[in-house]
């Protein structure tokens, strides 16, 4: 079974420019996460969609980021326009229903803003 | 301020010995915790979880251990392999919640053979 699928995983892109990252998680995962980490730090939640609807997105600074998932199943986080400080590994994780279950996380696209 | 706090950013171990990493938290409503592994250039790969319901969970060679009163968890590996050489992170969750997990910092296990 394939885990979760992220796209790219490397972009570079100059400050003030628009970037999209894609994320699909495992088939039957209702829940995907968008997370951020920072260089030796640990992941920080950015946002959480139960199917398509995004239940916390407490955390995503929406004066420059969006995110989507249209159908419930893949995802889509864009940064428009980025800044040197969204230099970044941004992380897509996915979990089924229930309380006690772990979140699978996909290789992550690290993101350079120069 | 963090809820979930690894105060040793590293660790160096021998082959064969113990490892014990430890992680502190501040959240009394935090009643599920994780333990992810995470080798470069890769995503976080899940370890090994607790409810607060239990003090101990064991799988194979990793074992957590909770103590809710003093807010502590750690994790053992034992033996310790140069292949678990790895950034560990601790993870808790409010089940309410639905699993918003909140992340330490981690911490970076080095075995030595």
């Amino acid at each position: 079974e394939a885990g979760v699928v992220q796209s790219p995983r490397y972009k570079i892109i100059e400050k003030k420019q628009p970037v999209a990252f894609w994320c699909n998680p495992i088939s039957g995962h209702n829940t995907l996460y968008w997370y951020l980490q920072n260089l030796g730090q640990g992941p920080e939640l950015l946002i959480r969609y139960e199917n398509e609807e995004a239940v916390d997105d407490s955390q995503l600074p929406k004066d420059r980021f969006s995110a989507e998932r249209l159908k419930g199943v893949d995802s889509t986080l864009k940064i428009q326009p980025a800044e040197l400080g969204d230099s970044a590994v941004y992380l897509c994780a996915s979990s089924s229903e229930g309380s006690d279950t772990e979140a699978f996380f996909g290789q992550g696209t690290r993101l350079t803003v120069v | 301020d963090q809820q979930v706090k690894q105060n040793s950013p590293s660790l160096s171990v021998q082959e064969g010995r113990i490892s014990i990493l430890n992680c502190d938290y501040t959240n009394s409503m935090f009643d599920y915790f994780l333990w992810y592994k995470k080798y470069p250039a890769e995503g976080p790969t899940f370890l090994i979880s607790i409810s607060s319901i239990k003090d101990k969970n064991e799988d194979g060679r990793f074992t957590v251990f909770l103590n809710k009163s003093a807010k502590h968890l750690s994790l053992h590996i034992v033996p310790s392999q140069p292949g678990d050489s790895a950034v560990y992170f601790c993870a808790a969750s409010v089940r309410g919640s639905q699993g918003n997990l909140i992340f330490g910092k981690g911490t970076k296990l080095s075995v030595k053979p």
